[in-house]
């Protein structure tokens, strides 16, 4: 099964609103990733987080590395048709990288 | 498109038998990681290669196993496939050992078991 908690699982969303998305886990992680995946296609890295407390920015995109590095979130803002896909964390220690089960973003027009 | 190419982009087959599944990095990137991605597993990392060598391991099963050529390319040997094996293969690459943020994926090979 997935090694890390991921939710929600799936989200319906007008266009428009904002968007907001976690992960948690009972390990420490060095750095925190959030990824999106269209159909059909490999994983795109969105934001790489480095530090516990770190938030960065990337567009309407937003993540925090938890401050007990069990956890992270990302936001979406005024999120627009082309939002839709699923959306991963992933959890990097020294040697291995784990991943969420996935949000599954639909934006209705 | 991410410059990582993988091929093939489907892959029909029969329990026991063994396939060979290719990636070719951007160009530069010495670094190659293979991942699983399966509906009931979701995205697993399974192997990491850096300019020739295995660097790291992650839930990757006897029967499967992995190189990395000279000129780069990365092959994944599936043997004795069963039909849990079914499953999106990813391939990424980066420029770099550590850290493994910057890696750009493939479009995935997809491996039907039957």
């Amino acid at each position: 099964g997935q090694q890390l908690n991921q939710s929600p699982q799936s989200m319906f969303i007008q266009e428009g609103e904002d968007v907001s998305m976690n992960c948690t886990s009972s390990s420490i992680f060095n750095t925190w990733l959030w990824y999106k995946q269209d159909p059909g296609e490999g994983p795109v890295l969105l934001i790489a987080l480095y530090k516990a407390g770190e938030l960065t920015s990337n567009g309407r995109l937003t993540a925090q590395f938890g401050i007990t590095r069990k956890d992270s979130f990302l936001n979406i803002s005024a999120s627009i048709p082309s939002d839709v896909g699923i959306y991963f964390c992933a959890g990097r220690d020294n040697n291995d990288m784990r991943f969420g089960a996935g949000t599954r973003l639909t934006v209705k027009p | 498109d991410s410059g990582v190419t993988q091929t093939p982009k489907h892959l029909i087959t029969a329990t026991g038998q063994r396939v060979t599944l290719r990636c070719s990095p951007r160009s530069g990137d010495l670094s190659v990681y293979w991942y699983q991605q399966s509906l009931d597993q979701g995205l697993q990392f399974l192997i990491q290669y850096y300019n020739g060598e295995e660097r790291a391991k992650g839930n990757i099963l006897e029967r499967f196993s992995a190189q990395q050529f000279p000129d780069l390319h990365s092959e994944l040997n599936l043997s004795s496939l069963e039909l849990g094996d079914s499953a999106l293969y990813f391939c990424a690459s980066s420029p770099r050992d550590i850290p493994y943020n910057e890696q750009f994926f493939g479009p995935g090979t997809r491996l039907t078991v039957l």
